[in-house]
């Protein structure tokens, strides 16, 4: 089974410009994540789709950051303008189970390589 | 709140045993999770306790659970030098939504 795929793995920009990654969950995997993690530090989820519907988006700088899942396969994250702070390995995951699930049912989640990003 | 803890290094000789612990904050949260970080990596789960459980034991790893506490740890058993990694607990609360710690740095001499 192909794991969850992410590209670029490493991207330089400068503070003001944009930035887009993607990533390729695990096929039939129902729920897609976004997680940033900054150096030494844990990962922090930024948003969480199932299918193609967003079920929490409430970390992500809206100003800046923007994610879709078109056709609930595939999700790019875009960020516009970047800052110095979002400087970090961003994080795609999924899980084979919907957000509706009962908690008492097990539901791993993925981690693909990760994006990591330097603005400068 | 979603402030997972964890200690941040822990340094072992190998052969010893590795004791890593996590405070989680959700008493509701059913399951919980230990992944590994190796550098450049992703996540990679290594195991997982479901929270009706004290003790999960899988091969060299033993997850033990205080659920009253809300503690977490994780014991590596004849500790390697590929064992050397970030490991991070997590908390999955409803709706799938999963919670970090801020991972404990596991560093193996030889």
């Amino acid at each position: 089974e192909a794991g969850v795929a992410q590209s670029p793995r490493y991207k330089i920009i400068e503070k003001r410009q944009s930035v887009a990654f993607w990533c390729n969950p695990i096929s039939g995997h129902a729920t897609l994540y976004w997680y940033q993690q900054i150096l030494g530090q844990g990962p922090k989820l930024l948003i969480q789709f199932q299918n193609n519907g967003v079920v929490d988006d409430s970390q992500l700088p809206k100003d800046r950051f923007s994610a879709e899942r078109l056709k609930g396969v595939d999700s790019t994250l875009k960020i516009q303008p970047a800052k110095l702070e979002d400087s970090a390995v961003y994080l795609c995951a999924s899980s084979p189970r919907g957000s509706g699930l009962q908690s008492w049912v097990n539901t791993e989640a993925f981690f693909g390589q990760g994006t990591r990003l330097t603005v400068v | 709140g979603e402030d997972v803890e964890q200690s941040l290094f822990l340094s072992v000789r190998e052969g010893d045993s590795s004791v890593i612990n996590c405070t989680y904050t959700d008493s509701s949260s059913t399951y919980l999770y230990w992944y590994k970080q190796e550098p450049g990596a992703g996540l990679q789960l290594l195991t997982y306790i479901f929270s009706n459980m004290d003790m999960k034991q899988d091969q060299r790893l033993t997850v033990l659970l205080n659920k009253k506490d809300k503690h977490l740890s994780l014991r590596i058993a004849d500790t390697q030098t590929g064992d050397s990694a970030i490991y991070f607990c997590a908390e999955k609360h409803n709706f799938n939504k999963f919670y970090f710690g801020s991972g404990t740095k596991l560093n193996v001499k030889p």
